[in-house]
């Protein structure tokens, strides 16, 4: 059974700090990674994608993998209050677009 | 910017309608899927499609059936539908090629009562 985990939360992180969110994976050989933000009530929104290890930023996103660890990092910069909404890791364990999603973490950013 | 249309926002029927929830997409993807969401059990694959008349049994099937007559849609019907399936029904599309995320439409909150 291939497996998604992340720590529920909530995470509580004041406005301006960095926000880390985490997530470990079942399977050495997957491929890709992927973070989606979700907010309350509404659907899952890609916000990054990783293929490799290291880091790869976008904006205020960094992702980071570590595939010989197993896991996948989600660090937000100046965290802001409209950050505030559930996080949820996928994984491609197989290279064929099929994708195993966690059960997501909840932040919060507090004004 | 890709674009996953659900047909419905809302919903609301009876137990034993047959309920259909209908789903396009608008880039040719080769790959559509239907997930359920729900409090507390995250996103739980239904069905899924990689190709026009082809679909593929996901984790909780049972109760559920889906049609892809053309590409860009997918559709998604409750045979008869029940309380417990009142839930957050979510659509979404991918390329064919690996390694590709999966784009979601905004979702149809269906109430079953």
């Amino acid at each position: 059974q291939k497996e998604v985990e992340q720590n529920s939360g909530p995470l509580s992180v004041p406005e301006g700090a960095i926000a880390s969110l985490n997530c470990t994976y079942s399977d050495r050989v997957s491929q890709s990674f992927f973070w989606y933000r979700q907010y309350s009530g509404k659907s899952p929104e890609l916000i990054m994608s990783i293929y490799s290890n290291g880091d790869k930023e976008d904006g205020r996103f960094t992702a980071q993998l570590n595939k010989a660890s197993q896991y996948v990092s989600l660090l937000i910069r100046d965290s802001q209050p409209s950050d505030s909404a559930t996080y949820l890791c996928a994984v491609d364990f197989n290279a064929g677009n099929m994708l195993t999603f966690g059960g997501g973490t909840r932040l919060m950013v507090k004004p | 910017d890709v674009k996953v249309t659900q047909s419905s926002r809302y919903l609301v029927k009876r137990t034993g309608e047959k309920v259909f929830l209908e789903c396009v997409q608008d880039m040719d993807h080769e790959n559509m899927f239907w997930y359920r969401q729900d409090p507390g059990l995250g996103l739980r694959l239904i069905y899924f499609s990689y190709d026009v008349k082809m679909k593929e049994k996901g984790d909780i099937p049972e109760g559920y059936s889906v049609s892809r007559e053309k590409k860009e849609r997918f559709s998604l019907i409750l045979e008869s539908a029940s309380t417990n399936q009142t839930s957050m029904y979510l659509c979404a599309s991918s390329w064919e090629v690996g390694n590709q995320p999966q784009h979601f439409g905004d979702g149809t909150r269906l109430s079953i009562l």
